[in-house]
């Protein structure tokens, strides 16, 4: 089966700091993978994603990069703010398994002023 | 649209009692997705709906969980009766029948078990 394995929080970063988040993926087809965030309180958004391999998704900052060699899709930004604080969720979807996202554990960030 | 709408955002209830948690998708979307998040378990997907048919119920953890989709703007997530363990956040989320797109997450439903 499909499944995401991503490195476990918390992260804590000073503000402006490299951020990495690693995320790997086992998967039988061909899968468009996605990074979500999870603000306290607040349900998942989209923060980016990449349908095929080599693609790159970018958003607010972030960045990921669908490595198909290494079936990896880690989160990285190169200066974290406070506000970036939150938990991130790496995940999968194959397309022709029935649209349902699979889902890493989560990370949470922690960045300190 | 307003997104995928819960309700309510915060459920409080005595052991036992029924529960009913409530879920309106984005409007045109054909996939609708119960979840569930724990500190101990993360995200766990309970049972997800295309075209208002139930697909895959394997994740509902016993029969005190049941969900419907009577129609394409409206779904409810029941425990009955309900236990502490079940005190968890309950997202509902939706997304369309197409390649490639992601799920839309609503604000979720924390449910208090006491």
């Amino acid at each position: 089966g499909n499944s995401v394995t991503q490195m476990e929080g918390p992260v804590t970063l000073s503000e402006e700091a490299f951020l990495t988040i690693n995320c790997t993926y086992t998967a039988t087809g061909y899968p468009s993978l996605f990074w979500y965030v999870q603000y306290p309180g607040e349900g998942l958004q989209l923060l980016l994603k990449a349908t095929k391999a080599d693609d790159k998704g970018s958003n607010k900052g972030f960045e990921a990069t669908y490595r198909k060699e290494t079936t990896s899709f880690h989160l990285e930004k190169g200066s974290v703010q406070v506000s970036d604080s939150a938990v991130y969720f790496c995940a999968l979807k194959e397309n022709n398994a029935g649209n349902m996202l699979t889902f890493g554990g989560g990370t949470r960030l922690m960045v300190k002023p | 649209d307003a997104g995928v709408i819960q309700s309510p955002r915060h459920e409080v209830t005595e052991m036992g009692q029924e529960v009913t948690l409530r879920c309106k998708p984005i409007s045109g979307h054909d996939y609708l997705f119960w979840y569930r998040q724990t500190m101990m378990r993360g995200l766990e997907l309970l049972i997800y709906f295309n075209n208002n048919v139930p697909i895959d119920d394997s994740g509902m953890p016993e029969d005190r969980f049941s969900a419907k989709m009577p129609n394409a703007s409206f779904s409810t997530l029941k425990i009955q009766p309900s236990e502490p363990r079940d005190s968890a956040v309950y997202f509902c989320a939706s997304s369309l029948e197409i390649a490639n797109t992601e799920a839309f997450f609503g604000q979720g439903t924390r449910l208090t078990v006491v």
